[in-house]
């Protein structure tokens, strides 16, 4: 990937339980942004973190942010079947591209 | 609320012809990016435009061309089609720019499908 990579590349759980997804980066960056694709379908955006916040909630879900450690991670709280997708992160660097560019995403597989 | 707009969502195209994807960004937003991405792949950036000029151009094929109007939609123009191009090709907007730090919102795709 040009960008991040994303860890686990894919997830199985119960529905019911967490699931967390991490993102790691490799150059500074003004923001990054999670999305949510279900198979063959438009990206959905999630959550919006800049590079001085260290954290951000919405409902279920948990976004931190490490820029010392260039990585990120999504937890999704009691996990539900209608989450089954793949979740990717992207990042806008601080030099130069004028651009979104995105990790190798995570295939989250919630098991009723 | 409005969203990113995709048009034609599906079209098939023979080898070497040509195919127009339209995008009609958010209202307000002036900034525009285009992105292919192929089965089980992550989204690969081709082009962008703020303002109605070319702010970055990614891994786009020089058989590709692509520009924003007045109105600041936006049209990607591929010819001499070659299969390897099938892929679900998206566009997305945004504010200001992407250092702006705002959110940017993706159309739900076209897909192209060369045979």
């Amino acid at each position: 990937s040009q960008q991040g990579e994303e860890d686990p590349q894919a997830l199985s759980i119960q529905e019911g339980e967490n699931a967390t997804m991490n993102c790691s980066y490799k150059t500074s960056i003004n923001n990054l942004q999670w999305y949510r694709q279900n198979s063959g379908r438009g990206l959905v955006h999630l959550i919006l973190i800049r590079s001085n916040e260290r954290e951000k909630h919405s409902g279920r879900l948990r976004v931190t942010l490490d820029t010392s450690k260039k990585s990120s991670s999504l937890l999704i709280t009691a996990s539900r079947a209608a989450d089954t997708a793949s979740y990717f992160c992207a990042t806008v660097g601080i030099q130069g591209a004028q651009k979104l560019v995105f990790g190798q995403g995570t295939r989250l597989t919630i098991n009723p | 609320a409005a969203g990113v707009i995709q048009s034609p969502r599906h079209l098939i195209k023979e080898k070497r012809e040509t195919a127009t994807l339209k995008c009609y960004p958010i209202p307000r937003h002036d900034t525009v990016y285009w992105y292919q991405q192929g089965p089980g792949q992550d989204p690969q950036f081709l082009i962008s435009f703020y303002e109605k000029m070319q702010s970055d151009k990614g891994s786009i094929p020089d058989r590709f061309s692509a520009q924003q109007f007045s109105d600041y939609h936006s049209e990607l123009n591929m010819s001499s089609l070659e299969l390897g191009d099938s892929a679900l090709y998206f566009c997305a907007s945004s504010s200001r720019g992407p250092k702006a730090g705002n959110t940017i919102y993706f159309g739900e795709g076209s897909w192209l499908t060369v045979v």
